[in-house]
């Protein structure tokens, strides 16, 4: 149980274009879903949680006109990098927990995005 | 602030023990995580830790001392696919989750 799928797994795109990733808790209601950002040999950064049906809450010095978050779903959300640029190439990661603030976060497999 | 200090590498050998140790110092404490993630993988869940004391899970077991603010993670019986990093990390009174940089563990023959 508790599988949460990330797609794409890997995307290449032109600066300038935009790319949305989706997350989805396959075998759970995720009432909320994380969004992290992870450079190489770096920690996890969280950029923003969102609640099924509200808006999401950013992480300070995370743009939100830039990543846009859509949680349309208690099994879907999705993280939109608008207006790529090179700079904004990480290893994107879902998680989503299902109840409340002190229940496991499970992982999507992570997104690769590469802006050239 | 906040912080969480867990060693950057460490080595051991196949069919050993480790112990990798976590320390914090966060605005409240409502549990602690270790997750294990393998280079170019999202992080996958190892254990949770609210009660001071040790919970064993098949080769990994993992203890929390509250007062003292630390935590380590046990692995026995090290198998080559346990090369990975190790996270630590602690949900504050916000329930946020407060991040170690994570300890990359790596297994020699």
């Amino acid at each position: 149980g508790a599988v949460v799928s990330q797609h794409p797994s890997r995307v290449i795109c032109k600066s300038g274009t935009s790319v949305k990733i989706e997350c989805r808790s396959l075998d759970f209601q995720a009432t909320t879903m994380f969004w992290y950002r992870q450079f190489p040999k770096q920690s996890l950064m969280l950029m923003a949680t969102s609640n099924e049906g509200s808006k999401a809450t950013y992480e300070q010095g995370v743009e939100k006109d830039k990543f846009l978050i859509n949680h349309a779903s208690l099994t879907l959300s999705t993280l939109t990098v608008t207006s790529a640029h090179p700079e904004d190439s990480s290893f994107y990661i879902c998680s989503a927990r299902a109840g409340g603030p002190q229940e496991t976060q499970y992982f999507g497999p992570g997104t690769r995005l590469l802006v050239l | 602030g906040q912080n969480i200090d867990q060693p950057t590498e460490m080595t051991a050998t196949e069919g050993a023990i480790v112990q990798i140790n976590c320390t914090y110092q966060t605005s409240g404490f409502n549990g602690l995580f270790w997750y294990q993630q393998h280079a170019g993988e999202a992080p996958t869940f190892l254990s949770y830790n609210v009660l001071d004391g040790l919970e064993e899970k098949g080769r990994f077991s993992s203890f929390l001392s509250r007062s003292k603010g630390y935590s380590y993670l046990l692995l026995k019986e090290l198998q080559m696919k346990d090369s990975a990093s190790y996270l630590c990390a602690v949900m504050d009174s916000n329930y946020q989750l407060i991040w170690g940089a994570g300890t990359k563990l790596i297994i020699k023959p």
